[in-house]
């Protein structure tokens, strides 16, 4: 089955340490999006990557950072430098521009501890 | 701005209606979507409108658009306990990016 998936569900991280969430998709979407979920905000953009080897800071990307080096792969990397990384992320892609449907993974829960 | 706003919660009694709202700034906007996400989990599309329709029905949804007052609102029928979710609006912008309200997170009682 096609889909879209996230590992792992729940992240631990001590402080000042980086962490990779992993966002793996075999639907051959072309477009793959980052967004964090906090209680009351909403979604919020992070980076986005419309194709292989190119990708774009969404509202909040300072202390994250991504690469799309496969089509199928986008890792998000939250590094030291993001002062309150607990959060939801959810991971989502499209099949190329976002007047489609979006699909998403089941999200991954990084907590620091 | 960039703002997509909706109110936090909604609680309904089972076999009422519910209707969720959410007003939106990008007049440019091509489609308006609606998103259920369960909890712990992503987010899954419901239903969408493209930006120069006023309606859409589909089975216990009906999706209204006034375009003018930049307002989306999603109407469930018949409302049972499973329908207890978030709800996420969200609209296209350049075609490249898509913004998501805050979310209404809809509590449904017998």
């Amino acid at each position: 089955d096609g889909g879209i998936t996230q590992s792992p569900k729940y992240l631990f991280r001590k402080e000042g340490q980086n962490v990779t969430l992993s966002c793996e998709q075999n639907l051959n979407h072309d477009a793959m999006y980052w967004y964090r979920q906090d209680p009351g905000q909403g979604l919020r953009l992070i980076y986005y990557s419309q194709i292989v080897n190119d990708f774009q800071k969404g509202d909040i990307a300072e202390g994250y950072s991504v690469s799309r080096e496969k089509k199928e792969s986008f890792p998000l990397t939250v590094t030291s430098a993001q002062k309150n990384p607990t959060a939801f992320y959810l991971c989502a892609s499209t099949h190329g521009t976002v007047n489609t449907e979006a699909f998403f993974g089941q999200g991954t829960r990084l907590t620091v501890v | 701005g960039e703002d997509v706003e909706q109110s936090l919660f909604l609680s309904v009694r089972e076999g009422d209606s519910s209707v969720i709202n959410c007003t939106y700034t990008d007049s440019s906007s091509t489609y308006l979507y609606w998103y259920k996400q369960e909890p712990g989990a992503g987010l899954q599309l419901l239903t969408y409108i493209f930006s120069n329709m006023d309606m859409k029905q589909d089975q216990r949804l009906t999706v209204l658009l006034n375009k003018k007052d930049k307002h989306l609102s999603l109407r469930i029928a018949d409302t049972q306990t499973g329908d207890s979710a978030i709800y996420f609006c969200a609209e296209s912008r350049r075609a490249d990016k898509l913004i998501f309200g805050t979310g209404t997170r809809l509590q449904v009682f017998p």
